[in-house]
């Protein structure tokens, strides 16, 4: 079972942040947290990680509490290509798998 | 450069022929990974390849599924005696394998979208 809860699914409006939360409560010591996409009819697309510190590429920012316990993804300037299902997922480097989860429904409104 | 390829991109077969499905992972990239995602439901696991270790064969639903890694390249899902419920988009990734047999970012490629009649 995936060791994350995302909701469902979120609006947000076109140009806005968009900020996507995830709670993995019982995440371990050596797990890190991924985010990953999935437009449409693709395959899944990797955004970024972390381990607990802050980290920001050219997609996305990730921000995790200091106790790791939850963490939050922002699309700093949300466009209508964004609108995918976005998924958060905690796995330790010395396992093989991701576990995915239902993810959440990102739809971004004109 | 290059990322993760599949073909074929789509197949349409009948009930109880046998189907293979092809990976190319990204250069360089010793872990693949393979996984499948039904129509409505999330992304499972099936099977894992790292370098020359024994794979993780722990997704698979059952005996008709193998797979195969040839020259830790290219990797070949076979199922045999296909089920309509094997009908989904099977999806394969690859990764750059760390030091002390840990694995980095897995980046997947479009999948191949299978289709039991």
């Amino acid at each position: 079972d995936a060791k994350t809860t995302q909701p469902p699914s979120m609006d947000c409006a076109e140009g806005r942040a968009a900020n996507l939360p995830c709670n993995h409560s019982t995440i371990s010591g050596n797990e890190y947290v991924y985010w990953y996409r999935q437009i449409h009819s693709q395959g899944p697309q990797y955004i970024i990680h972390g381990l607990k510190n802050n980290e920001t590429n050219e997609m996305a920012s990730l921000i995790i509490t200091e106790d790791r316990k939850s963490s939050t993804l922002i699309l700093p300037h949300a466009t209508l290509r964004d609108t995918a299902v976005y998924y958060c997922i905690v796995r330790a480097r010395d396992t093989g798998k991701l576990i995915f989860g239902q993810g959440t429904t990102l739809q971004v409104k004109p | 450069g290059a990322g993760v390829s599949q073909s074929p991109s789509n197949k349409v077969t009948e009930k109880g022929k046998d189907v293979e499905l092809r990976c190319d992972p990204i250069s360089g990239h010793t872990a693949l990974y393979w996984y499948r995602q039904s129509l409505g439901q999330g992304l499972e696991f099936l099977i894992y390849f790292q370098g020359n270790s024994a794979p993780d064969k722990s997704g698979l639903p059952s005996d008709r599924f193998s797979a195969e890694r040839t020259g830790g390249s290219v990797s070949t899902l076979t199922i045999q005696r296909t089920q309509q419920e094997d009908s989904a988009v099977y999806l394969c990734a690859s990764s750059y394998r760390l030091a002390g047999g840990l694995t980095d970012t897995q980046y997947f490629g479009p999948g191949t979208r299978l289709t039991v009649l």
